[in-house]
């Protein structure tokens, strides 16, 4: 066990729709990372947060936003769904803003947009 | 941006022997390189990590080796066991477009098979 969680571990929606996926953190860690896993374009960086601002943008689509709480859990929201939006979505955390240490990846949630 | 490659995508070793992965990077301003293992339906986990400074680490049957000038760092396991079947991905450290912190650039994975 990473300490960081997320869910929820599965979830199916429709086309069009919207949902947000959430990580807690591990206990002591400022920054948290989403990352987007899918079999054509593997594993890609979205964002970071760190201690409630944003810190660095990857490849994140303008329908996909984030944001991290005061007690630094964080949320994913995605938007205007597509079926390319199918995937697994990672949360990672660190203790340090950049990510030059061991960022530890929570099991993820498995997006399906049928 | 970062581009990371990796090869071979797929690899199978007898058991016993040794596995190389190899990753190329683009930037030279990344200064981070840790490998992750990634077992089917599970998180990726830190197995080994480098930095700019140093050219080799070790750690058991892993190491890792960093060529900085020519833009290349491999992974190297010896004694390879079943247990070591899994996705091995490489990756680097960028520079966000928010100025002062880092996310992570991966290669695509490669999977290792270990045969009996």
């Amino acid at each position: 066990d990473s300490g960081v969680t997320q869910t929820p571990k599965h979830l199916i929606t429709a086309t069009g729709q919207r949902v947000t996926l959430r990580c807690s953190p591990r206990s002591g860690d400022l920054s948290v990372y989403w990352y987007q896993q899918s079999l054509d374009q593997g594993l890609q960086f979205l964002i970071q947060y760190y201690n409630g601002e944003e810190r660095a943008k990857g490849n994140i689509l303008e329908r996909f936003s984030a944001q991290q709480f005061p007690d630094l859990h964080s949320e994913l929201n995605l938007s205007s769904l597509e079926l390319g939006d199918s995937a697994l979505y990672f949360c990672a955390s660190s203790v340090t803003e950049g990510q030059h240490t061991e960022a530890f990846f929570g099991q993820g949630t498995r997006l399906t947009v049928v | 941006g970062e581009n990371v490659e990796q090869h071979p995508s797929t690899l199978s070793v007898q058991e016993g022997d040794s596995a190389v992965i190899k990753c190329t990077y683009s930037d030279s301003a990344s200064n981070y390189f840790p490998w992750y293992k990634q077992e089917l339906g599970k998180r990726p986990q830190l197995i080994i990590d480098i930095r700019s400074n140093v050219g080799e680490k070790k750690d058991q049957r892993i190491a890792v080796t960093l060529n900085k000038t020519a833009k290349h760092f491999s992974l190297h396991i010896t004694e390879t066991q079943p247990e070591d079947s899994a996705v091995y991905f490489c990756a680097a450290s960028i520079r966000g477009s928010g100025g002062g912190a880092d996310g992570l650039t991966f290669g695509k994975g490669t999977h290792l098979i270990i045969q009996p």
